[in-house]
């Protein structure tokens, strides 16, 4: 079966460190792969995507970025951290486009 | 974009009660979810939904795409359905970006 881990599960930065969260998918190949981010309130909200290798879409231009550097790998990066960037970032994985979704555990970020 | 609206947005039951989410969507959809968020953040599949009625155990789903809804029913609640109830979809013009709505935020009281 497929599986989808996420770490760290919390997080504490000062503002202006290096953020980097990681994803990896097990049990599928050539998944489709999102970072979502959770603000306050409870609404998510799409920030990049990838269909492949090196492939990345972003949805909200801000102070992130992503990179795959393998198939089942995803990684959310900032160079330096603003107060903003604090929620909780959810990654998450589909056989394809226009399938069924699923969610690693979050990570939750708070940025001081 | 595709608006996404969710009610109610809190609802307090007695344990066994039954209740009914309702999502309401303002265009037309490639595919729907229901997801529960746990207390620990995690968002559970509940239902992949874009059309017709689904049933687990005690929870059950009904989209109806062409009037734009879909409805997700818990019977007999348990404390443990307490949570945060969201919808999500992809829109006719999208094939990777889920819209969420706001969610349901359900407690049930032992």
């Amino acid at each position: 079966s497929q599986t989808i881990h996420q770490w760290p599960a919390t997080l504490v930065q000062p503002v202006g460190s290096p953020l980097s969260l990681e994803c990896t998918v097990e049990g599928t190949s050539n998944p489709n792969l999102y970072w979502y981010r959770q603000a306050a309130g409870r609404g998510l909200q799409l920030l990049f995507y990838s269909v492949g290798i090196g492939q990345i879409s972003s949805e909200v231009p801000q102070n992130l970025s992503a990179s795959r550097p393998q198939d089942r790998q995803f990684i959310l990066s900032s160079k330096k951290l603003l107060l903003s960037d604090s929620g909780f970032y959810l990654c998450a994985w589909s056989r394809g486009l226009n399938t069924e979704a699923f969610f690693g555990q979050g990570t939750r970020l708070t940025v001081v | 974009g595709i608006q996404v609206e969710q009610s109610p947005p809190d609802l307090i039951l007695q344990e066994g009660a039954n209740s009914t989410l309702r999502c309401n969507f303002s265009d037309s959809v490639n595919n729907l979810q229901w997801f529960h968020q746990n207390p620990w953040g995690q968002l559970i599949n509940l239902f992949y939904i874009p059309s017709g009625t689904k049933q687990n155990g005690r929870l059950s789903a009904t989209t109806v795409a062409t009037e734009r809804y879909s409805l997700l029913y818990i019977s007999s609640s348990q404390t443990t359905d307490s949570g945060v109830y969201f919808c999500a979809v992809l829109d006719g013009g999208s094939n990777y970006k889920l819209t969420f709505g706001k969610g349901t935020l359900l407690t049930v009281n032992p």
